[in-house]
């Protein structure tokens, strides 16, 4: 079955411990993003990534770290997270990094940081 | 930062009324896209509209990008409860891939 797929589904941490969301897909899309979605905000790119090895900010990208190592995975790593990043958090990916393109979202991933 | 503000926030309608949700921008856009959004789940393409003045009909959802591609709209005939939702637009501007969404639009069609 064509999936994103993110892990954890849920997550409470305390500030400053790193974590690391995991987010897969089995399309062989070139394209993946990581949003973060918040109340009153909806949803915020955090970084994308055109291709392998290829990464670049979205809107909000302070305080995460991305990698694009292989084509099918696109970690989105938190190195010292703290309260303002509690939120859902989505990763979605499309064939090409074309305008236009449909993108296929995770189930997300929901951050408490206490 | 590029901003896609959508109206209204929040719709609360019976079914079989209509209704209409805007998405405006002081931007240009290449193409702009409409979602549906369930609770507990990720957003899901409705459609993508590229052109200027392009009308897109899926069933009983028109949706209409603006002449000069800075805005949209979504109108939906004789809402039902399972068109209950949150609907967001997204798109991205000239010279770039990031991707704006909209603030949203939480809609509920009370049965």
């Amino acid at each position: 079955e064509a999936q994103v797929t993110q892990n954890p589904r849920y997550l409470i941490t305390v500030t400053g411990k790193k974590l690391t969301v995991t987010c897969s897909q089995n399309m062989n899309h070139e394209y993946m993003s990581w949003y973060r979605q918040d109340p009153g905000l909806g949803l915020r790119q955090i970084y994308y990534s055109m291709n392998v090895e290829v990464t670049d900010k979205g809107d909000v990208p302070e305080g995460y770290k991305v990698s694009r190592k292989e084509k099918r995975n696109f970690p989105l790593i938190l190195e010292s997270p703290s309260p303002n990043q509690t939120s859902l958090y989505f990763c979605a990916s499309s064939l090409l990094a074309f305008k236009g393109e449909t993108q296929y979202f995770g189930p997300g991933t929901r951050l408490l940081v206490l | 930062t590029q901003l896609l503000e959508q109206s209204p926030q929040f719709l609360s309608i019976q079914e079989g009324e209509n209704l209409t949700v805007y998405c405006n921008s002081s931007s240009v856009f290449s193409s702009l896209q409409w979602y549906r959004q369930e609770p507990g789940e990720g957003p899901v393409l409705l459609v993508t509209v590229v052109t200027g003045g392009e009308v897109k009909k899926l069933k009983r959802l028109t949706f209409q990008f603006g002449d000069a591609r800075k805005d949209s709209s979504l109108h939906i005939t004789a809402a039902q409860p399972g068109d209950t939702g949150l609907y967001l637009c997204a798109g991205s501007t000239s010279g770039t891939y990031k991707y704006i969404f909209g603030t949203g639009t939480r809609l509920k069609v009370l049965a």
